[in-house]
């Protein structure tokens, strides 16, 4: 099915361990995104890439890692997670910087 | 530097009633302005945008929305709401990137 997925959908982990969340696009979008989502906080920007092997920092990327080999891919790494990282986690994708975004599903992260 | 205040954390409202959810934004250029939807475990979901032209911008499931540059403001109304869409609601803004207000959650009640 074309979209974008995310996986997985919930995920507990240790403080201290390092996590992959997964994200993957059909529409061949150039702009792909990751957000976090907290309450009060609405969504805040982590690391985006404008393009294969592009990537550039968000609003609030410490702790968190990015890469972008393939063009439908876009893994967000926690090096080591922390309690302060426990979120909602969403991955969207674009066809630029400022055009309408389309959402994954979102990750469910519990940092224990 | 561009930003987004939604005035309303949370709007109770009866069904068939009438719904405005209020957003202010600021910025320094032009911008492009979105409404999205957050239905509960789900993903964020375009409603409608404003990307130049007309000033009143209709979107899915019976929303629109008025960009007035004058007060800064987006906001969002739905003139008889259903049970169907109680939700969160976000506002954002783009410049060169989105950003998105804190949101907004919808309770319809019976």
């Amino acid at each position: 099915d074309a979209g974008i997925t995310q996986s997985p959908r919930y995920k507990i982990t240790e403080t201290g361990r390092q996590v992959t969340l997964m994200c993957h696009q059909t529409w061949s979008h150039s702009y792909m995104f990751w957000y976090r989502q907290d309450l009060g906080h609405g969504l805040r920007l982590i690391y985006y890439s404008a393009a294969a092997d592009i990537t550039d920092k968000g609003e609030v990327p410490d702790g968190y890692v990015v890469s972008r080999s393939k063009t439908e891919n876009f893994p967000l790494t926690l090096e080591s997670a922390t309690r302060s990282q426990t979120s909602v986690y969403f991955c969207a994708s674009g066809t630029g910087m400022n055009t309408e975004a389309f959402f994954g599903q979102g990750t469910r992260l519990t940092v224990v | 530097a561009q930003s987004v205040t939604q005035l309303d954390s949370q709007v109770p409202v009866f069904e068939e009633a009438p719904v405005e959810l209020r957003c202010n934004y600021s910025s320094s250029v032009s911008v492009y302005l979105f409404w999205y939807v957050q239905y509960p475990n789900q993903g964020l979901q375009l409603l409608l945008k404003y990307l130049s032209g007309s000033t009143l911008v209709k979107g899915i499931n019976g929303f629109e929305a008025e960009f007035n540059k004058s007060q800064t403001s987006f906001h969002l109304r739905k003139p008889s709401v259903h049970i169907s869409d109680t939700a969160e609601y976000f506002c954002a803004v783009s410049d060169y990137k989105l950003s998105f207000g804190a949101g907004t959650t919808v309770t319809v009640r019976a």
